[in-house]
């Protein structure tokens, strides 16, 4: 079946403008999750969605950061006025119901200018 | 909140040979699970292998397995065979159990493998 997906593949963006990246998980994978990875900071998680809920933010770095999940299916995560220090990948994953494993769509590599 | 160490930032093979990987970890759940993912330059995650903590037997998927000794934090993962397209960034991570699930990384092992 498909795998995860994510859009765009690569951005680039000037700082202070807002970005919305999109993940489309495994269909029936009711768990979604964010991750970010940059060379600083390494794999750090941001964002967890049990269906359209979001019961772990702890992960956001700051409040221009903000997700949303609609239908239990498509997660869009947005950054707003982005600075250059938002340049990273970020993953999206979905969780497997039975074996607890993650799978992650191929990221988006986001570059602020 | 959980930590994990991965002491080896690179590592390499020659191939056909076997190559193992540490990682330790740091860790207050009681039910969690472990993985190693490979990424390779594509950065596609790819999971590799994954472990119950509360199995004793260590998981093996083909080539791939690990030593996972819960009392020490231990799970090492071993490559036999090492073919060409093993090579990769390695990444250890345990995940947080039964709360959310959510993956806890190290900061990889970049391994190479000569031919």
């Amino acid at each position: 079946g498909a795998g995860v997906s994510q859009s765009p593949s690569n951005k680039v963006t000037e700082k202070g403008k807002d970005v919305e990246l999109r993940c489309d998980p495994i269909s029936g994978h009711t768990a979604l999750y964010w991750y970010r990875q940059s060379l600083g900071q390494g794999l750090e998680f941001l964002i967890y969605f049990q269906g359209n809920s979001a019961p772990d933010k702890s992960g956001l770095p700051s409040d221009r950061f903000s997700a949303e999940r609609t239908g239990g299916s498509v997660s869009t995560l947005t950054i707003q006025r982005t600075q250059q220090e938002d340049s990273a990948v970020y993953l999206c994953a979905s969780l497997s119901p039975t074996g607890y494993e993650q799978y992650f769509g191929p990221g988006t590599r986001l570059t602020v200018t | 909140a959980q930590t994990v160490t991965q002491s080896q930032p690179e590592m390499s093979v020659q191939e056909a040979e076997t190559v193992t990987l540490s990682c330790t970890y740091d860790t207050s759940e009681s039910d969690y699970y472990l993985f190693w993912y490979k990424q390779p330059p594509s950065r596609q995650m790819i999971l590799v292998i994954r472990q119950e903590a509360y199995k004793q037997q260590n998981a093996t998927e083909n080539r791939f397995s690990v030593n996972f000794q819960k009392a020490a934090k231990s799970f090492s993962l071993k490559i036999s065979d090492s073919q060409l397209g093993d090579a990769a960034m390695y990444f250890c991570a345990p995940n947080s159990g039964g709360s959310n699930y959510k993956l806890t990384f190290g900061k990889g092992t970049l391994l190479t493998v000569n031919p």
